[in-house]
């Protein structure tokens, strides 16, 4: 969706450096999902963020939504071949009971 | 653990035909989504539905129609099969969330259409 923009749309890192990837709106987020999937597999949920300013981390993985809820970053560290995949926001822009995705981000880790 | 299942992984077909994808939840969840993901575009929203019989339009509901006859089912049809539906299925689900808002949603392994 072009309401919701993820960038970069691909990156290859080496095996243990860190990367960032990030998800902007032109509007406010009410709530912005983060999701893995492995490719040609179903979407597994990661963490969730609602308020500005939140961060999460779950094993090396951390998101953030920053305080105007316009923007969101997922941080991974020291990255491993198992966090390779495809990475995708999902937001809440008050549209009842819908989601609004963005079009992903493929991660590579090369070993 | 919340399960989402499809009728099929990988699934091909003419044009023209009828096909039926099928998904189905074991978490009582009242909502339920079909999405086609193609390269580039990310998930695009086609059908879903908040309630048995209820369904709603998505953002591409051309080519496509739903059926919810039971909660935990939510069906995705395809008229009449043509070769630009050839994409990748998910359907999910999810309860409502805070204050009417949209919940988590789960999804299934997702069916590879293949249209010739």
């Amino acid at each position: 969706s072009q309401e919701l923009e993820q960038s970069p749309q691909s990156l290859i890192v080496q095996e243990g450096k860190n990367l960032t990837i990030n998800c902007t709106s032109s509007k406010t987020l009410y709530g912005l999902y983060w999701y893995k999937q492995k490719y040609g597999e179903g979407l597994i949920f990661l963490m969730m963020l609602q308020k500005g300013g939140e961060e999460k981390s779950h094993e090396k993985i951390t998101a953030k939504l920053d305080e105007k809820k316009q923007q969101s970053s997922l941080h991974i560290t020291a990255s491993q071949p198992s966090h390779a995949g495809i990475y995708l926001c999902g937001a809440d822009m008050e549209y009842g009971n819908k989601l609004v995705f963005g079009a992903g981000t493929i991660l590579r880790v090369k070993s | 653990d919340v399960k989402v299942t499809q009728s099929s992984r990988y699934l091909v077909k003419r044009t023209g035909e009828k096909v039926f994808l099928e998904c189905v939840q074991d978490m009582d969840h009242e909502n339920m989504f079909w999405y086609r993901q193609d390269p580039g575009l990310g998930l695009r929203l086609i059908y879903f539905s908040y309630d048995v019989k209820m369904k709603e339009k998505g953002d591409i509901p051309e080519g496509y129609s739903v059926s919810r006859e039971k909660k935990e089912r939510f069906s995705l049809i395809l008229e009449s099969a043509s070769t630009n539906q050839t994409s990748m299925y998910l359907c999910a689900s999810s309860l409502w969330g805070l204050a009417g808002g949209p919940g988590e949603q789960y999804f299934g392994p997702g069916t590879r259409l293949t249209v010739t």
